[in-house]
């Protein structure tokens, strides 16, 4: 059962524009989220987080948006750069439990 | 890098056969977790020990074990290996124990079974 979900296998961006990958989740409990980036034949890269207390959190390029009553978060790169060609995973918990990812985006930026 | 070492890189292996997969965490950090990430799965949470105990237990098959020595490296060992095994281990750690510590995965080993 997977708990969180990552619905867009793959996106294309121009360089300079808005890239936008988005997370579902199903599980109500969820009080802290994570987004991390991962290049070929490297282990993922912890990104950016957010907890279940906010609406948003950013640093520097990139936002996460947490919409909790769509049991939905999102993750804006602006302005997207080819270096940000990646696999993105979100990842999940509840009360510091063990962390549920999901099946990854791959974004590719078209310079 | 990640400061995060996982042996070997590779590995194949035939079914039926047992192999063990070998991580050492960040210098400092006392939790090691395990990943499986199967074609087209997301990462599959499998076990995380803190300084040496078991603290969480995720999709872990009976098959699959590990462990955390005083050195604090850990090895995952798989056993009566099955094609469906193939996959990505990735090994991770943090500071402390807890889903609220940001880990540091390892590049992985991929796992053939053949």
């Amino acid at each position: 059962d997977q708990q969180v979900k990552q619905n867009s296998p793959s996106l294309s961006v121009q360089e300079g524009r808005i890239s936008i990958l988005n997370c579902d989740y199903t599980n109500s409990m969820f009080d802290y989220f994570l987004w991390y980036k991962k290049y070929p034949a490297e282990g993922p890269t912890f990104l950016i987080s957010i907890s279940s207390i906010k609406d948003k959190n950013e640093d520097g390029r990139f936002t996460v948006f947490l919409n909790k009553s769509a049991k939905h978060l999102s993750l804006h790169i602006v302005p997207s750069q080819p270096g940000d060609s990646a696999v993105y995973f979100c990842a999940a918990s509840a009360i510091g439990n063990q962390f549920y990812f999901g099946t990854g985006t791959s974004l590719t930026v078209i310079p | 890098d990640s400061g995060v070492t996982q042996t070997p890189k590779h590995l194949i292996t035939a079914t039926g056969q047992r192999v063990t997969l070998r991580c050492s965490p960040r210098s400092g950090d006392l939790s090691v977790y395990w990943y499986q990430q199967s074609l087209d799965q997301g990462l599959q949470f499998l076990i995380q020990y803190y300084n040496g105990e078991e603290r969480a237990k995720g999709n872990i098959l009976e098959r699959f074990s590990a462990q955390q020595f005083p050195d604090l490296h850990s090895e995952l060992n798989l056993s009566s290996l099955e094609l469906g095994d193939s996959a990505l281990y990735f090994c991770a750690s943090s500071p402390g124990t807890g889903a609220y510590n940001e880990q540091f995965f390892g590049p992985g080993t991929r796992l053939t079974v053949l």
